[in-house]
């Protein structure tokens, strides 16, 4: 069956620092992979996708990720953190290019120390 | 910007009660969802619809319906309330497609006592 893992549930960093959340996928087909993120208090907003193409992408708030097949992963990462990246972050993998239904990770909750 | 409006932002019920969870688009978007959101659980699909009157269960849909009477709207219903049920509640709306990405509202925290 189709699972999106995120073993990390809760990741502190100090401002300024660099970030790396992790995502892998259990998906046999091509994955269509995305990353949402969740600010306090707020609906589910897109941060980037992967479809297919080159393996880094580049997204909203200065986030990238990078699709490695071989490791079934797609890490999300910022080099520089800023307090307002406070959020909970989840990975997400879509089964069809057709249907919007998405199966989500289980959420890296982040906190930012000044 | 599309817009998608959950009618209650926190409900308080009792075990037993029927409840119902109003979400709203304002995109004329196909597709609309019910997840539920637990800490260490992620969000979890409830039910989904391709269109009016159309439903599908999602993978948790035990003591949940749905209704879409009309293309903007999409019910969750709680037919007996139990405590279980206490969580968060996100609904969203889609194109249809990934190219475009889900539309989510603010969430319900529901509190069944």
């Amino acid at each position: 069956a189709q699972s999106v893992t995120q073993p990390d549930i809760h990741i502190t960093v100090s401002e300024g620092a660099s970030l790396e959340l992790r995502c892998n996928y259990s998906y046999g087909a091509t994955p269509y992979l995305f990353w949402y993120v969740q600010s306090p208090g707020q609906g589910l907003q897109l941060l980037l996708k992967y479809f297919s193409g080159d393996t880094l992408v580049q997204g909203i708030k200065g986030f990238e990720a990078e699709f490695k097949r071989s490791q079934s992963s797609f890490n999300l990462r910022k080099p520089s953190v800023h307090w307002s990246d406070a959020a909970e972050y989840f990975c997400a993998v879509g089964l069809s290019y057709n249907t919007d239904k998405l199966i989500f990770g289980t959420g890296t909750r982040l906190q930012v120390f000044p | 910007d599309v817009k998608v409006t959950q009618s209650s932002r926190y409900l308080v019920k009792r075990t037993g009660e029927k409840v119902f969870l109003e979400c709203v688009q304002d995109m004329d978007h196909e597709n609309m969802f019910w997840y539920r959101q637990d800490p260490g659980l992620g969000l979890r699909l409830i039910y989904f619809s391709y269109d009016v009157k159309m439903k599908e269960k999602g993978d948790i849909p035990e003591g949940y319906s749905v209704s879409r009477e009309k293309k903007e709207r999409f019910s969750l219903i709680l037919e007996s309330a139990s405590t279980n049920q206490t969580s968060m509640y996100l609904c969203a709306s889609g194109t249809g497609g990934l190219d475009s990405p889900l539309h989510f509202g603010n969430g319900t925290r529901l509190t069944v006592t």
